[in-house]
Order: C-alpha cells, then structure tokens, then sequence
C-alpha cells in the first residue's frame, strides 16, 4: 500500500516557539492532503484540507494563522504550529488522498503521527 | 448531536468472543462508511469499508443501515490481537469531508 511519513514523530518544544511538521507521500502523489489532531481518548478531528498549489480549507474553530499549512508539492505538507502554547499538544496525524480518477472516495492513508508535547 | 456517534466503550471480552459495535451518523447524505482501527499512539488503518449489502473479511462482518443511519461491526472468535479503538469513519462526498467517530475500545483478555 501506499506510504506517507511524518516528521518529526515527537517533538518536545517550550512555550512561544514554533514547530514545523512534515508530511510525506513517498511513493505516491498526492494532491490532497489532510491534517488531523487527535487529544487524548478523543477521536481525530479534521484541521484542514491541503491541496497542492493553493490554499489550505480550514475546519471551523481552528486558527489559520497559528496553524501555517504549505502544500509545496505534490508529496509534501508541512503543518507549523506557530507560537506553541501547552494547550496545543496533542496528536497530529496527516493523510494523503490517492486521488485516483473514476472513484467516489479514495482511500486516505495515514502517516504515524507527530506527538507535540508543549513545556 | 455529534455527526459520527459510536458506543462509548471499553468493551472487555474474553478470547473467542464474539463482539459487536455500532455506530450512527446524523447526515443521511453521508456516502461512503468505513472501519478503521487504531492501536495505541499509531495513525488509524483502514480495516474495511461497510456496503449496504455488507460485507466479511475473515472474523469481520460489517453492516450498514441507511433507513436508519448506522453502521455496525461484528467480531468473530476474538483474538488478543484485536485489541485496540476501531472507528467509525463517514465521508460525504462532493464536500469531501470524512468524520471520524470517537471509537471504541475493545479489550480480549486471555
């Protein structure tokens, strides 16, 4: 099946500092990219919508100047969390969209996951 | 109302049990269901999609309901390898939007 890596897979950063996170389709193009969060014991909860070449949709209640998402290429997404603060850790997931022609839904594959833990 | 609603869990079975989930969804525009399970602090991995007609794979039965607006899970013989949260995941398309349930803990105890 198809990959998607994510990098870093934890990071520990203090308060007021930015991190930047990557997703990689590796052997696959992807124009759509996806960007989740996940708290604890909650289920995932869709950020935003990336395609490749334009500007990301963001979900409702979620800050597009604090959540910075480049779409770049067709096989990278970075998400940057912008000036960290305790309350942004959490779980971020992203997944690719195959974007094959011809089929109602394409399978989203998922990276591993990055877990933010903010001091 | 949440727009994905599974059973809250934890499910404790022992090993060979069969074990059911269900979960419904309030949009009846909703067109494509699928099971995901996701083991701990790993990304989700999509166990199969759910047809009205339903569907096996092994041990795993799913069903959907579109009168009704649910979907359900049915485990077979369970295994301690079975172990983990499997969501419950509804994409509408043209919108292109996929809600992910809260999922559902399943334990199997030897």
């Amino acid at each position: 099946g198809a990959v998607v890596s994510q990098h870093p897979s934890w990071v520990i950063c203090k308060s007021g500092t930015s991190v930047k996170i990557e997703c990689r389709s590796l052997d696959f193009q992807a124009t759509t990219m996806f960007w989740y969060r996940q708290f604890p014991k909650q289920s995932l909860m869709l950020m935003a919508t990336s395609n490749e070449g334009s500007k990301a949709t963001y979900e409702q209640g979620v800050e597009k100047d604090k959540f910075l998402i480049n779409h770049a290429s067709l096989t990278l997404s970075t998400l940057t969390v912008t000036s960290a603060h305790p309350e942004d850790s959490s779980f971020y997931i992203c997944s690719a969209d195959t974007g094959l022609a011809g089929r109602d839904w394409n399978e989203q594959f998922f990276g591993p996951g990055t877990r933010l833990t903010v001091l | 109302r949440k727009e994905v609603e599974q059973d809250p869990g934890p499910f404790n079975v022992p090993e060979g049990a069969t074990v059911a989930f269900n979960c419904t969804y309030s949009n009846s525009a909703s067109q494509s269901f699928f099971w995901y399970r996701q083991d701990c602090r790993k990304e989700p991995k999509l166990l199969m999609s759910v047809y009205s007609s339903g569907n096996e794979d092994g041990r795993f039965t799913a069903q959907l309901n579109r009168a009704s607006q649910y979907i359900s899970l049915l485990i077979r013989d369970s295994k301690l390898s079975d172990s983990a949260t499997y969501l419950c995941v509804v994409t509408n398309t043209g919108g292109f939007k996929t809600i992910f349930g809260a999922g559902t803990r399943l334990f199997v105890k030897a």
